[in-house]
């Protein structure tokens, strides 16, 4: 299993340019999540979904858009970047329906924006 | 909302000694659960331990153990025998409804040989 994984690892944009984040997981999760990264500020929640087709927004959602058609996947997209979304991005699964409450973590994206 | 507090952004240990984290919470949730997750510069998330609220003995994993006061709202990660590995940031984070984490600020924590 390959467990949580995201496209690309890096990016660099340029103000006003759009991109999508995406996270793939392999191990029949329930729930997926997006969170954001900055210095001092510990990882922070975007958006998250319960299930194929929901999403929900957390405490940071302005500025992004998020959608979850496959199981699987789950994408974050940032339509017009700003400089304030310069940041390290998480996805992260989890399975609460079988008992499991740890969330799995992919290993990051590393967004810049100029 | 929830928030959780590590008052202490910086740490450094000697190899081979034991070295205290600490974490406080705010909620009026009754059952939850508090984790606890490494950062190594590689920036994976790696689970390190967790505890639910409903159970009164704290939890253990090796050379990792926790300090869980229900009612003063504390959750303190001890580790035992600190190695150069364990040299990461560490961030205490608590579940709330919906299965979403709330993380504290992290903790450096530097082991010295």
């Amino acid at each position: 299993n390959a467990g949580v994984t995201q496209t690309p690892k890096f990016r660099v944009l340029k103000t006003g340019q759009s991109m999508t984040l995406l996270c793939a997981q392999d191990m029949n999760h329930e729930y997926m999540y997006w969170y954001r990264q900055d210095p001092g500020m510990g990882l922070r929640l975007i958006h998250y979904s319960v299930g194929e087709g929901t999403t929900a927004k957390g405490e940071v959602p302005d500025g992004y858009n998020v959608s979850r058609l496959k199981k699987q996947n789950f994408l974050l997209g940032l339509e017009s970047a700003a400089p304030s979304q310069t940041s390290v991005y998480f996805c992260a699964s989890t399975r609460p329906l079988a008992g499991f409450y740890e969330q799995y973590f992919g290993p990051g994206t590393r967004l810049t924006v100029t | 909302a929830q928030t959780v507090t590590q008052s202490q952004p910086e740490m450094s240990v000697q190899e081979a000694e034991t070295v205290t984290l600490s974490c406080t919470y705010d909620t009026s949730e009754n059952n939850y659960y508090l984790f606890w997750y490494k950062q190594p510069p590689s920036r994976q998330m790696i689970l390190v331990i967790r505890q639910e609220a409903y159970k009164q003995q704290n939890a253990t994993e090796n050379r990792f153990s926790v300090n869980f006061q229900k009612a003063a709202k504390s959750f303190s990660l001890k580790i035992s025998d600190s190695q150069l590995g364990d040299t990461a940031m560490y961030f205490c984070a608590f579940m709330e409804y919906g299965n979403k984490l709330v993380f504290g600020a992290g903790t450096i924590l530097r082991v010295k040989s």
